[in-house]
């Protein structure tokens, strides 16, 4: 099993620009979620899903989407890069039938200048 | 929603001594309360876990323990090496994750 994959490691964008980090997980986990880690502040959720076709809010999502269209996949879209969404975003998957152990991916680095 | 505190946010001890970190809670819906360590660089790894069922579970140094009336749990580790230094994050999760801000422990040898 390669787990969680996430790409690219690092990324650097311009103020305005788009992108997609990837996630992707063997496990066949219900749940996955992003996380963005900024210095002195843990782990804040960003968006999650408890399934295909079903994505939620988390604690900071503005910014970012989501879709889930296969139980495998859960990218995280960057709509207009901002300077404030300069992190380290990491993407974890779980179970959800009792066993809630998370599995993380290796992080993506993203500088926005 | 949840809302999890850390303490202290950093640490140091002396080679073989003991180390505890504490968290608070506020969602008594929080059923289930994992510990990670973070090293430099890395991403979180799971060291020990506890549900809301149980009130201590232990893994050689590491142990925890949880109060569900008074909504916090701890994180216990024995005999610290150089090799327990690291950024240490307490969990909670109800229907979703919640994270505390972290503590820096450093073992001095």
């Amino acid at each position: 099993n390669a787990g969680v994959t996430q790409t690219p490691k690092f990324q650097v964008l311009k103020t305005g620009q788009s992108m997609t980090l990837q996630c992707a997980q063997d496990m066949n986990h219900e749940y996955m979620s992003w996380y963005r880690q900024d210095p002195g502040m843990g782990l804040r959720l960003i968006h999650y899903s408890v399934g295909a076709g079903i994505t939620d809010q988390g604690e900071v999502p503005n910014g970012y989407n989501v879709s889930r269209s296969t139980t495998e996949d859960f990218p995280l879209r960057l709509l207009s890069a901002a300077p404030s969404q300069t992190s380290v975003y990491f993407c974890a998957s779980s179970r959800t039938d009792g066993s809630y152990e998370q599995y993380f991916g290796p992080g993506t680095r993203l500088t926005v200048t | 929603g949840e809302n999890v505190e850390q303490h202290p946010s950093t640490l140091s001890v002396q080679e073989g001594d003991s180390a505890v970190i504490k968290c608070t809670y506020s969602d008594s819906a929080s059923n289930y309360f994992p510990w990670y360590k973070q090293e430099l660089g890395k991403r979180p790894q799971l060291i020990i876990d506890i549900r809301s069922n149980v009130g201590e579970k232990k893994d050689q140094r590491i142990a925890v323990t949880l109060n569900k009336t008074a909504k916090h749990f701890s994180l216990h580790i024995t005999e610290t090496q150089p090799e327990d230094s690291a950024v240490y994050f307490c969990a909670a999760r109800a229907n979703q994750f919640y994270f505390g801000t972290g503590t820096s422990l450093t073992v001095i040898p």
